[in-house]
């Protein structure tokens, strides 16, 4: 079975500081594994997403996550924070199986807030 | 193209009365699905599609129901709406299913009283 948990709930940076957020993933199949954000009141938007290419996967804005299997982690990062990076972002691995159905699993989210 | 669009954005109900919510898409997507988002729960998968005419159970279907009768129309419907089912419902698709970007629409939040 699959599962994700994003280790932090909340996470609080100045401005222009890294930005740091962590996920674990559990999968029995080589999973897809993808990062969204949602902005208040809006709806999810993909920043990035590992399929099983290149292991530091770029994203919009700036950000960029690498695939550890070792580790089974999968965070994202970002060098230097903007104001308009704060929002919720959800750690999300595909439900991959012989189906196919493309079922995602959603981590409970990190809030990050971006201190001016 | 406008994407994933939801009907309506908000609605509040009183508790046993029934409605349908409404996504649609006009990317073409095969996979289509429904979530429900409940504060420190991430969201969690009520019904899915995987193409015109089929419908399959996610995480969380009780107390809903789907049709696809159209491939750019997924419907989520209560038939008897209650307390616990308030929350923000967000429909998404996708080309392909697993390996593919899910796009989302805007959301609908729906209160039941």
């Amino acid at each position: 079975a699959q599962s994700v948990t994003q280790l932090d709930s909340h996470v609080s940076v100045s401005e222009g500081t890294p930005v740091l957020l962590r996920c674990n993933y559990s999968s029995s199949y080589s999973p897809s594994l993808f990062w969204y954000v949602q902005h208040p009141n809006k709806g999810l938007q993909l920043l990035l997403k590992y399929t099983s290419a290149a292991t530091l996967v770029k994203g919009i804005n700036g950000f960029e996550a690498e695939f550890k299997k070792s580790e089974t982690s999968f965070h994202l990062t970002k060098p230097s924070a903007h104001m308009s990076d704060a929002a919720e972002y959800f750690c999300v691995v595909s439900g991959l199986s012989s189906s196919n159905t493309g079922k995602l699993i959603f981590g409970q989210g990190t809030t990050l807030q971006v201190k001016p | 193209n406008a994407g994933v669009t939801q009907t309506p954005k908000f609605r509040v109900l009183k508790t046993g009365q029934s409605m349908t919510l409404l996504c649609a898409q006009d990317m073409n997507h095969e996979y289509m699905y429904w979530y429900r988002q409940d504060p420190g729960m991430g969201l969690r998968l009520i019904h899915y599609s995987v193409g015109e005419g089929t419908t399959a159970k996610g995480e969380v279907p009780d107390g809903y129901n789907v049709s696809r009768l159209k491939k750019q129309n997924f419907l989520l419907g209560l038939e008897s709406a209650a307390p616990s089912q308030t929350s923000v419902y967000f429909c998404a698709s996708s080309p392909q299913g697993a390996v593919d970007e899910q796009f989302f629409g805007p959301g609908t939040r729906l209160t039941v009283l």
